[in-house]
């Protein structure tokens, strides 16, 4: 199956700085998302991205769908951006539709 | 509008027992999934429903796990007997995705089941 890697798979930041969080997958894909788990478990969707850039915010992301990655910018990072961020596709040949295979994730800690 | 529901919230149990959690998608949702969520890991799908018809179980360890979305809205996972290793976070999402096109099919998760097996 599809593959997907996510770095780094830790990130201190201080609070006010910005951050880029990378996200690699083996196979063309028709469906990207990007998640933040918070530290209570919940998964809240961030985008919903196969292509092209998007901003919400603080918040921005691009997918090189024809280079197999994407990217997840957090600018002026605060403290309630810490959680889990995860990256999560489907493969074009997934005639299915829809079941994302995540990455592995990138834990964020922001400190005040 | 409502989120999707899950209960319980955390369930402990001893292994060889049996264990049931619940999902109630968002309304209008045809599409459910269940996910486990080990420590430390991704989730990884275990199943996908569409209206009350499996799109998908080849992670699902049928011998021991089952599920079932009878009317179409709410679900059932069942784990009957669970093993030391089925310790995770069991998560129901929903999305409005039918079938056909690829369109903007975002998932919805519900809070979680957290199960430990002692």
């Amino acid at each position: 199956g599809i593959q997907v890697e996510q770095s780094p798979p830790d990130l201190i930041l201080q609070e006010g700085a910005n951050s880029t969080l990378r996200c690699n997958f083996s196979d063309s894909v028709n469906n990207l998302q990007w998640f933040h788990q918070n530290p209570w478990g919940q998964l809240i969707n961030l985008f919903y991205i196969p292509s092209g850039t998007k901003q919400n915010g603080r918040l921005s992301a691009t997918t090189v769908a024809t280079e197999r990655y994407s990217l997840l910018y957090i600018s002026s990072s605060q403290t309630t951006d810490s959680g889990v961020y995860f990256c999560a596709v489907t493969a074009n040949r997934n005639n299915a539709g829809n079941m994302l295979t995540f990455g592995g994730g990138t834990r964020l800690m922001v400190k005040p | 509008e409502a989120g999707v529901a899950q209960s319980p919230r955390y369930k402990i149990i001893e292994k060889r027992q049996s264990v049931a959690f619940w999902c109630n998608p968002i309304s209008g949702h045809a599409t459910l999934y269940w996910y486990q969520q080990i420590l430390g890991q991704g989730p990884k799908l275990l199943i996908q429903f569409q209206n009350n018809g499996v799109v998908d179980d080849s992670q699902l360890p049928k011998d021991r796990f089952s599920a079932e979305r009878l009317k179409g809205v709410d679900s059932t996972l069942k784990i009957q007997p669970a093993k030391l290793e089925d310790s995770a976070v069991y998560l129901c999402a929903s999305s409005p995705w039918t079938g056909g096109g690829f369109t903007n099919e975002k998932l919805f998760f519900g809070s979680g089941t957290q199960l430990s097996v002692l």
